[in-house]
């Protein structure tokens, strides 16, 4: 298995720019769920989903849209990006407790 | 809703020396608590885990201890080496909060361990 897998590893935005981070599982997880890593403030959620076609907000979802079309893909999209959202983005899956990350996608907007 | 604080923010022991991190909870209803180990540029990863039915559980050289009544929990790492240095996050479920049979996960805002050798 490869487990959650996330591209792209790193990006560079123009401000109002928009762009999509990809992430994907192959371990049939139906939680998905995408976090926002800031100095100083932990993993925030952003997004999750508890199966194809259901998404909700989590603790900061302004700026940010996904859509779970199917178990495997959850992408989530910036619509207009921001200076704020320079941040490193963790795509998650979950079974029970048990949280799997995928490796990070480094984004800077300028 | 539920509200983890983590502290020390950034602690700095020398090798063969003892860390301990500890985080407190608000939500007397979290009854799962994980700690996550993230390496410089990587992603984070369960070290260990502890249930609101046990007050302590060890693995080799890393130990949680959980206080249900006082609402905290903490990391001991024994005999620190320099590979254990880390960004160190702790959490809290809530199996009852977040509207889903998943309940909601709230991460503290993690500590930066340095060892030095």
């Amino acid at each position: 298995n490869a487990g959650v897998t996330q591209t792209p590893k790193f990006q560079v935005l123009k401000t109002g720019q928009s762009m999509t981070l990809q992430c994907a599982q192959d371990m049939n997880h139906e939680y998905m769920s995408w976090y926002r890593q800031d100095p100083g403030m932990g993993l925030r959620l952003i997004h999750y989903s508890v199966g194809a076609g259901i998404t909700d907000q989590g603790e900061v979802p302004n700026g940010y849209n996904v859509s779970r079309s199917t178990t495997e893909d959850f992408p989530l999209r910036l619509l207009s990006a921001a200076p704020s959202q320079t941040s490193v983005y963790f795509c998650a899956s979950r079974s029970g407790n048990t949280i799997y990350f995928g490796e990070g996608s480094w984004l800077t907007v300028v | 809703g539920e509200n983890v604080e983590q502290h020390p923010s950034t602690l700095s022991v020398q090798e063969g020396d003892s860390a301990v991190i500890k985080c407190t909870y608000s939500d007397s209803a979290s009854n799962y608590f994980p700690w996550y180990k993230q390496e410089l540029g990587k992603r984070p990863q369960l070290i260990i885990d502890i249930r609101s039915n046990v007050g302590e559980k060890k693995d080799q050289r890393i130990a949680v201890t959980l206080n249900k009544t006082a609402k905290h929990f903490s990391l001991h790492i024994t005999e620190t080496q320099p590979e254990d240095s880390a960004v160190y996050f702790c959490a809290a479920s809530n199996p009852l909060a977040g509207g889903t049979s998943y309940g909601k996960l709230t991460f503290g805002q993690g500590t930066i361990l340095t060892v030095h050798p």
